[in-house]
């Protein structure tokens, strides 16, 4: 059982360069999102997905865009890559966006980015 | 507003010896709350939830967590640490409005020692 899986594990870009981190979900959940993790920080959310067919901003936008490709996918795009984003990456999936807030988030192990 | 404070950076214990990790939360309305667990190089894995049922929850690998509203309180325990406990804890509240958004603590990065 995969639930969620997130591709690359491993990145080291260059500034400047331009990069789509992957995320797939097995456990046909309708919402999805995307975050980063930064040490002392906890997890800030990016972008997120009630269902296919929509996406929001979330608390640090700035330098991605996100594609929700269909039910089971939800890609991130960082157009020009900066130092300031290197972090770890993690996508998350949830039954649904609107649930009283008692609806775990099932996450993927996260991709490491290092931006040079 | 919501907001998640952990009060401990770092804990440190003995195996077989009780933990206590630490955390207050700040809620506008009844809160939904989480704990994760995330090990090296993994995901986060939820441990248990509270969704203003009952006060004292239970969660998997024999952690427990007591929700205090007079003290805006919702700290996880153990009774007895295990060497695969050694991992950082987030405690999370869930955003209010029926609204699926969750409000991540900084983490509390538990160490087991022998």
């Amino acid at each position: 059982n995969a639930g969620v899986t997130q591709t690359p594990k491993f990145q080291v870009l260059k500034t400047g360069q331009s990069m789509t981190l992957q995320c797939a979900q097995d456990m046909n959940h309708n919402s999805m999102y995307w975050y980063r993790q930064d040490p002392g920080m906890g997890l800030r959310l990016i972008y997120y997905s009630a269902s296919e067919g929509t996406t929001d901003k979330g608390e640090v936008p700035n330098g991605y865009n996100v594609s929700r490709l269909n039910k089971r996918e939800f890609s991130l795009r960082l157009e020009s890559a900066a130092p300031s984003q290197t972090s770890v990456y993690f996508c998350a999936s949830s039954e649904d966006l609107w649930a009283d807030g008692n609806q775990p988030q099932h996450f993927g192990d996260g991709t490491r980015l290092s931006i040079l | 507003a919501q907001s998640v404070t952990q009060l401990d950076s770092h804990v440190s214990v003995s195996e077989g010896t009780p933990v206590l990790l630490r955390c207050n939360y700040s809620s506008s309305y009844s809160p939904s709350l989480f704990w994760y667990v995330q090990h090296p190089n993994k995901g986060l894995q939820l441990l248990l939830k509270y969704t203003s049922a009952a006060t004292l929850v239970k969660g998997i690998n024999g952690f427990e967590a007591e929700f205090k509203k007079s003290e805006t309180s919702f700290h996880l325990t153990k009774p007895s640490a295990h060497m695969s406990d050694a991992a950082e804890y987030f405690c999370v509240v869930s955003s209010s409005g029926g609204y699926n958004k969750l409000i991540f603590g900084a983490g509390t990065r538990l160490a087991v020692h022998p």
